[in-house]
């Protein structure tokens, strides 16, 4: 079945820059996307790339998907204390489903 | 102006009693989801209607209904809560196609005493 693959943590200093990494299974996968969730709120999109894609950029944040490897990343350039969130990286293909991942903490230390 | 809103955003009750969480979106999207975020933050799709149409339905016990009476509203009833039904419950909505993303609601946490 389709499955979604985070590191579940990921510190680093402000101002330095973050990478968050994905791996997901399904090659039928047509969108990719990027999502926050701060505490007690719900998940935020923040970007998200089609299959034939090799890049997106915006402003601070750069996705790269490796469609061979099935290997998608995200970014975060210049990181602030307010990053501090949980990223979860999620897949869709044919259909309505959408499967996330379990999510990547990002401690970011002043 | 809430796009997803979720009704109530806290709910405290006894294990065995029946509850409800409502949902709304005033995106005018066409599809409706109902997610539950576990302790572990793991996010889990329950159901998702498509027009008033139930189109997934993941393995969930049956004590679990969601009803959309419009494409705007989809809300989920829970019969004889148990503890493990202890979580953050979110809903989401999306237009149909590939690329529309899910927005999401800021959840309900359901704690069973």
């Amino acid at each position: 079945g389709e499955d979604v693959e985070q590191s579940l943590f990921l510190s680093v200093r402000e101002g330095d820059s973050s990478v968050i990494n994905c791996t997901y299974t399904d090659s039928s996968s047509t969108y990719l996307y990027w999502y926050k969730q701060e505490p007690g709120a719900g998940l935020q999109l923040l970007t998200y790339i089609f299959s034939n894609m090799d890049m997106k950029q915006d402003q601070r944040l750069t996705v790269l998907l490796n469609k061979k490897d099935k290997h998608l990343s995200l970014r975060i350039a210049d990181t602030q204390t307010g990053d501090s969130a949980i990223y979860f990286c999620a897949e869709r293909s044919m259909g309505f489903k959408t499967i996330f991942g379990a999510g990547t903490r990002l401690f970011v230390k002043a | 102006d809430t796009a997803v809103s979720q009704t109530p955003k806290y709910l405290v009750t006894q294990m065995g009693n029946d509850k409800s969480i409502k949902c709304e979106q005033n995106l005018g999207h066409d599809t409706m989801y109902w997610y539950k975020q576990d302790s572990k933050k793991f996010l889990k799709i329950m159901f998702s209607y498509n027009n008033k149409e139930l189109i997934i339905n993941e393995t969930v016990p049956n004590r679990f209904s969601p009803k959309s009476p419009d494409k705007a509203h989809l809300n989920l009833h829970i019969n004889s809560l148990e503890l493990g039904d202890s979580a953050v419950y979110f809903c989401a909505s999306s237009q149909e196609g590939g690329n529309q993303p899910q927005h999401f609601g800021d959840g309900t946490r359901l704690s069973i005493l």
